[in-house]
């Protein structure tokens, strides 16, 4: 069975502080995609990164990055200098090879910045 | 400008009122999906939807859901008899060329 467990619940940093989100997901199939969103208090979900199960090069986005270790069945997220407006609740998601649109969805990380 | 635009923003109705939530894609595209998130939980897959028929729903999607797209544009979500349990965010999705799921920016449903 599929599963995304994000067991922060929630993290409360400092400004310009480093703050790393982990996400640990299971799977049976080989072939897979990791995804992270982002959901601001708007309430909207904006898409951050997408990864393949193949691809486990590291990727950096600006103060994004994304930590991909298949060993340990981890995609973790790190904002460096976190900033008020990081300030939102992270999703991580995998879907499987036979449907790779149907999204599980993790429980989410409340990360709260204080300036 | 959004890639996916969602109608209405917020809609509260009473138990047991129908409700049609209504999503608009910019651009041409074939598959469109359905998500619902019940205040302060995850993210939830509602249906799958392929040139115009349903290609693959959750156990949520029972009876009470309908999908559509009536005039090859709009893309609508209907809740026949809305239950309270109903009260969550809907989100319409698609998705890029790329294979990234872009999700609209969501309609509150409030049941009461």
């Amino acid at each position: 069975a599929q599963k995304v467990t994000q067991a922060q619940t929630e993290i409360s940093v400092v400004e310009k502080e480093d703050v790393t989100l982990d996400c640990v997901y299971e799977t049976r199939d080989t072939t897979y995609y990791l995804f992270w969103y982002k959901q601001p208090p708007s309430g909207e979900l904006v898409f951050l990164i997408r990864r393949n199960s193949f691809d486990e090069q590291n990727e950096i986005s600006g103060r994004y990055s994304w930590n991909f270790q298949k060993s340990t069945s981890s995609f973790n997220f790190t904002i460096t200098a976190s900033q008020v407006v990081d300030s939102a609740v992270y999703f991580c998601a995998l879907s499987e090879a036979e449907n790779t649109d149907k999204l599980i969805f993790g429980t989410g990380t409340r990360l709260q910045v204080f300036p | 400008e959004p890639e996916v635009t969602q109608t209405p923003s917020h809609q509260v109705t009473q138990m047991g009122q129908e409700v049609i939530l209504r999503c608009v894609p910019i651009s041409n595209h074939l598959y469109f999906y359905w998500y619902r998130q019940i205040l302060g939980q995850k993210v939830e897959f509602l249906v799958s939807f392929y040139n115009n028929e349903i290609s693959e729903k959750s156990e949520i999607f029972d009876d009470q859901f309908s999908v559509e797209r009536p005039d090859g544009s709009n893309f609508t979500l209907k809740i026949r008899s809305t239950k309270l349990e109903d009260s969550a965010m809907y989100f319409c999705a698609k998705v890029d060329r790329g294979g990234e799921l872009f999700f609209g920016e969501g309609s509150r449903l409030t049941v009461l």
